[in-house]
């Protein structure tokens, strides 16, 4: 069966520190993968998605960068973090056409509180 | 333009009582759509999907959802509700219009914070 792990689970940051968080799913092959914030009370926001290796569309304009070296690794980075970077980060994969369907599966996420 | 939206922001019921989560959308096209589960400082559990085939869904844990085109309506329903069950629930519509293909086009609702009394 298929599994999603992201870490680590929980970090604090200072303010201008870089950020490195890691996703990697196993048990399948060529998987969409997709990186999500959600802030307190604002819902999920689409921050980036990826259909293939070192193929990354960003939804949303910031500091924050992904990449994807491995079929199965999503990494999301940021050379300096931001105040406004606080929040809860997940990661997700999906097989097929989004949402015909197929549905996404979620990480535990990453709890990030920058400082 | 496409939407989802949740109703309540917060539901309380009692363990033992019906529960009812509310979700109306907008879509241009057939739209599929799906609900999710959130315990805290998780990530999102799906707990059924809806993609044009049964009108009425079954999900895990004994929830399901009823797709009423009429009403633009996929209300979440489980007949007794359980301390376990206390969490944020997500009503998510996908519509392939926009994007077609396998990009990101999901959208969730704002979610609903369903509290359990014993």
């Amino acid at each position: 069966s298929q599994t999603i792990h992201q870490w680590p689970a929980t970090l604090v940051q200072p303010v201008g520190s870089p950020l490195s968080l890691e996703c990697t799913v196993e048990g399948t092959s060529n998987p969409n993968l997709y990186w999500y914030r959600q802030a307190a009370g604002r819902g999920l926001q689409l921050l980036f998605y990826s259909v293939g290796i070192g193929q990354i569309s960003s939804e949303v304009p910031q500091n924050l960068s992904a990449s994807r070296p491995q079929d199965r690794q999503f990494i999301l980075s940021s050379k300096k973090l931001l105040l406004s970077d606080s929040g809860f980060y997940l990661c997700a994969w999906t097989i097929g056409v989004l949402g015909v369907g197929s549905p996404l599966h979620f990480g535990n996420g990453t709890r990030l509180t920058v400082t | 333009a496409q939407s989802v939206t949740q109703l309540d922001s917060h539901v309380s019921v009692s363990e033992g009582t019906p529960v009812l989560l509310r979700c109306n959308y907008s879509s241009s096209y057939s739209p599929s759509l799906f609900w999710y589960v959130q315990h805290p400082n998780k990530g999102l559990q799906l707990l059924l999907k809806y993609t044009s085939a049964a009108t009425l869904v079954k999900g895990i844990n004994g929830f399901e959802a009823e797709f009423k085109k009429s009403e633009t309506s996929f209300h979440l329903t489980k007949p007794s509700a359980h301390m376990s069950d206390a969490a944020e629930y997500f009503c998510v519509v996908s519509d392939p219009g926009r994007y077609g293909g396998s990009q990101g086009n999901l959208i969730f609702g704002k979610g609903t914070k369903l509290s359990v009394k014993p």
